[in-house]
């Protein structure tokens, strides 16, 4: 069974911080990664992949990945109260099929 | 505007009761597949679809039914549903399985069995 690891939280930080979040995953075959945002109730929003080792970049989300390490982070710059939902971390297994964590709960407190 | 849709947004229904929950896609894509959330268990897939007439088990396939007759179309078919069938479920589908394509999410069905 394919695993993916994420801590539970919920992770809280201040407006205007960094929000930081990890997740590890056991299949070595996996090449692309992706992080979603889920709203409560609603249904997961795409926010970033990355394939390459190093960092991505887009807008306040900074997603990094160490391939070596089995592990990938999402890091969001300048926290917003409207960041607050529960990120997915989601690599995609040897079946071409996504794997998804169970989330990280992010609460940004104003 | 690209989308996948799902019908109903929220069902109640009795123990036994056939029902099917719809699930149709205007992106053309290949892939589909079904997800089951529930909480503190996260998303589960319950079957996959990799194209017309292709289908397969995820992880959580006991209790239910797919068929992908056409490529826009992957309906959830829960024959005989049961309480423990209740839960949020959405329907997900992507261009490829492959390289830097994500899933698209449908909003969801709230299921309840009572």
């Amino acid at each position: 069974q394919k695993e993916v690891e994420q801590n539970s939280g919920p992770l809280s930080v201040p407006e205007g911080a960094i929000a930081s979040l990890n997740c590890t995953y056991s299949d070595r075959v996996s090449q692309s990664f992706f992080w979603y945002r889920q709203y409560s109730g609603k249904s997961p929003e795409l926010i970033m992949s990355i394939y390459s080792n190093g960092d991505k970049e887009d807008g306040r989300f900074t997603a990094q990945l160490n391939k070596a390490s089995q592990y990938v982070s999402l890091l969001i710059r300048d926290s917003q109260p409207s960041d607050s939902a529960t990120y997915l971390c989601a690599p995609r297994g040897s079946q071409g099929n996504l794997i998804f964590g169970k989330g990280t709960k992010l609460s940004v407190k104003p | 505007e690209a989308q996948v849709t799902q019908n109903p947004r929220y069902l109640i229904t009795v123990t036994g009761k056939k029902l099917t929950v719809t699930c149709s896609q205007n992106m053309n894509h290949e892939y589909m597949s079904w997800y089951r959330q529930d909480p503190g268990l996260g998303l589960r897939q319950i079957y996959y679809s990799m194209n017309v007439e292709v289908t397969d088990k995820g992880d959580v396939p006991e209790g239910y039914k797919v068929s992908r007759k056409e490529k826009r179309n992957f309906p959830l078919i829960l024959e005989s549903p049961s309480p423990n069938q209740t839960s949020l479920y959405f329907c997900a589908s992507s261009a490829q399985t492959a390289g830097a394509y994500g899933y698209t999410f449908g909003s969801g069905t709230r299921l309840t069995v009572v």
